[in-house]
């Protein structure tokens, strides 16, 4: 089973900062079959970005993805108020297809 | 639009049963996978499994076999998600989503889910 490790576990930004989390693989994730999904309280899940670095249909250029083997990130630019959430990053090359524990990205 | 519309929350007792249901439309049902997620509460999204809408083969995730069963009627393009002898630890929020092209074997990830449905095991 491929174990993703998000880090870090919440992340304190204000609106308009950027910022990055991080995916670590236990293994490669072969074809950069890694996606990333913001989930938020009664909703959901939203894919913002798979293939590791491509942008899902109607996501905002400020969500950014890149990577590839073991390591990958997710870059907000600028983040607006609807974009405090919890975020997963999600392998999809080998059963048991797997999350990683969430990155939460609060308002500070 | 792709949908997928999910039976409402259930509130059972231990020991009892539930069968929650995932209905598809605007696509054609039995071309794609379909997955289910568990999210319990303050926890992450856990991957249940998925059932081949063309052949109607369940696969289950390591933690999710023996009470779990996933079945489907293509004529109303559904999938089900049966949960038998019931927990408190089953306490969850289950949603469907959309796989690989069965096809192809091929996904851009899981765009479309369902609204996801509440089940509450208590006494």
């Amino acid at each position: 089973e491929i174990v993703l490790t998000q880090s870090p576990g919440t992340l304190s930004l204000s609106p308009g900062e950027g910022g990055t989390l991080s995916c670590r693989a236990s293994q490669s994730v072969s074809n950069n079959f890694l996606a990333w999904y913001q989930h938020k309280p009664g909703q959901a899940p939203r894919l913002l970005i798979y293939g590791a670095s491509s942008r899902a249909t109607g996501i905002p250029d400020s969500f950014s993805g890149s990577g590839s083997g073991t390591d990958f990130t997710l870059t907000i630019s600028r983040l607006e108020p609807e974009d405090f959430a919890v975020y997963y990053c999600h392998q999809y090359v080998t059963s048991p297809w797997t999350f990683g524990q969430g990155t939460k990205v609060e308002i500070k | 639009q792709v949908q997928l519309v999910q039976s409402g929350s259930e509130l059972k007792k231990p020991g009892a049963s539930v069968k929650i249901s995932c209905k598809a439309s605007k696509y054609t049902f039995t071309r794609y996978a379909m997955n289910w997620v568990r999210q319990a509460p303050g926890q992450g999204l856990e991957w249940m499994g998925w059932i081949n809408t063309n052949t109607g083969n369940p696969t289950y995730a390591q933690d999710f076999t023996g009470r779990f069963v996933f079945s489907l009627d293509t004529s109303v393009s559904t999938v089900y998600l049966q949960i038998s002898s019931l927990k408190a630890d089953d306490t969850a929020i289950y949603y469907c989503t959309r796989g690989a092209d069965l096809r192809s074997g091929y996904t851009s990830g899981w765009y479309y889910w369902g609204q996801g449905t509440l089940v509450t095991v208590s006494s």
